[in-house]
């Protein structure tokens, strides 16, 4: 399962209030990215790590920061939640091997809710 | 930005074949894979094509047409268990892969 863990799983916030979502890889994955799931809009991606303190923007990173100080973590932070950002995220790791399908392995999701 | 289309929605019967089209219009190719994400789960990988072509693994199938920009996943025998949402989604130049919306397969016994 590429040893991807997400948490919180599920989280209820309130408008304004920061909120931290944590990725957590366990086989030194080079490449890690957070992605957000919307009824529509399929998969976005909002940001993307390429190595430790080295990170992109991705489609839909207004209102977003992230930040990678270990290789086994990538942090996403909503400094200020709103409601347009109740959505479910997903973290994903790039998977390299012999054949460099550059495929990627998701992690199990994160649901957060902003009221 | 990137094109990915495919349809929204689906619906075959168990045992027989369905196939989900994909067409894109991306900033370079790098491949295109196929994913399968069933209800409140993550989505897990099944193919990739990078030439053209069909690849074959069990009752999935895909295709890749670079010059068309087209793709389809075929799904055989199908089983009430294949009821799940169909990613498709593109790897283009700056390496940052892009999806469609999905197509929600429905299998009715």
């Amino acid at each position: 399962d590429a040893g991807i863990t997400q948490s919180p799983r599920h989280k209820v916030t309130e408008t304004g209030t920061p909120v931290t979502l944590r990725c957590h890889q366990t086989e030194n994955h080079r490449y890690m990215y957070w992605y957000r799931q919307d009824p529509g809009h399929g998969l976005r991606l909002i940001h993307y790590s390429y190595g430790v303190k080295d990170t992109d923007k991705g489609e839909v990173s207004d209102g977003y920061s992230v930040s990678r100080s270990k290789t086994e973590d990538f942090l996403l932070t909503l400094e200020s939640a709103t409601s347009s950002q109740t959505s479910v995220y997903f973290c994903a790791i790039r998977l390299h091997g012999l054949a460099e399908t550059n495929e990627q392995f998701f992690g199990p999701g994160t649901r957060l809710t902003v009221l | 930005g990137q094109n990915i289309d495919q349809p929204t929605e689906m619906t075959a019967t168990e045992g027989a074949i369905v196939q989900i089209n994909c067409t894109y219009q991306t900033s370079g190719f790098n491949g295109l894979f196929w994913y399968q994400q069933h209800a409140g789960e993550a989505p897990t990988f099944l193919s990739y094509n990078v030439l053209d072509g069909l690849e074959e693994k069990g009752r999935f199938s895909s295709f890749l047409s670079r010059s068309k920009g087209y793709s389809y996943l075929l799904l055989k025998e199908l089983q009430m268990k294949d009821s799940a949402s169909y990613l498709c989604a593109v790897l283009p130049n700056d390496y940052k892969l892009s999806f469609g919306a999905g197509t929600t397969v429905t299998v009715r016994a």
